[in-house]
């Protein structure tokens, strides 16, 4: 168990609605990163928030934003889901920006339908 | 040019063997490097990092990194089937980490 907590486990939603995934961090680690990770593949990074700040973002449209609260917890939102949305999201957190240790959630299963 | 390769498999080692699993990289810059291991249907969880040049050992497994070529490797020594998984190679490049699409390994018994 790595302390860090996401919620909920599994989520079925249809085209074009909305979705709120969240994340609890491990205690005492200040920065959260999200990824989704499609079936076969590697987690795709989205955005990092370190200390409530966006501090990075890989190639996701603008629907996906997030937002990191000052206990560290984090929320992801998506936007006009599309049926490619569909995938695990992860939840990783680390104790410092930069080279400090990525720490996975148990992930959020999401289906759009 | 993705940002991490890794070869998909599956590779499959007889129960006793070694594994051996590789992944190179394509940003210079890269400051850390990170093998995860997943299990189906799971989250990845951290077998090793490596942040210098050359073997880091911890226990069955052997972490050995080369900057100038860019390349990661995992040896898993005397392989058990609770390691058949998914490994992932992550690299760090300062404020972002990258994932390889994983390598698939089987361990017969």
């Amino acid at each position: 168990e790595t302390g860090v907590t996401q919620s909920p486990t599994h989520l079925i939603k249809t085209r074009g609605q909305q979705v709120t995934l969240r994340c609890s961090s491990q205690s005492g680690h200040n920065t959260v990163s999200w990824y989704q990770q499609a079936l076969g593949q590697g987690p795709q990074f989205i955005f990092q928030y370190y200390r409530e700040e966006e501090n990075g973002r890989g190639n996701f449209p603008p629907r996906f934003s997030g937002l990191q609260f000052p206990n560290y917890s984090s929320e992801l939102n998506v936007n006009a889901l599309e049926l490619d949305d569909s995938a695990l999201y992860l939840c990783a957190s680390s104790l410092v920006q930069g080279e400090e240790t990525q720490y996975f959630g148990p992930g959020t299963r999401l289906l759009v339908l | 040019q993705k940002e991490v390769e890794q070869n998909s498999g599956p590779l499959s080692v007889p129960e006793g063997a070694i594994a051996s699993l590789n992944c190179t990289y394509s940003d210079r810059v890269s400051q850390s490097f990170f093998w995860y291991r997943q299990y189906s249907g799971k989250s990845p969880e951290l077998i090793m990092s490596i942040y210098s040049n050359g073997d880091k050992e911890d226990g069955r497994f052997t972490a050995q990194l080369n900057k100038a070529s860019q390349y990661v490797s995992l040896l898993i020594r005397d392989s058990q089937p609770s390691d058949s998984a998914t490994y992932l190679c992550a690299v760090n490049t300062g404020n972002q980490f990258y994932f390889g699409t994983g390598t698939s390994l089987t361990v017969i018994p």
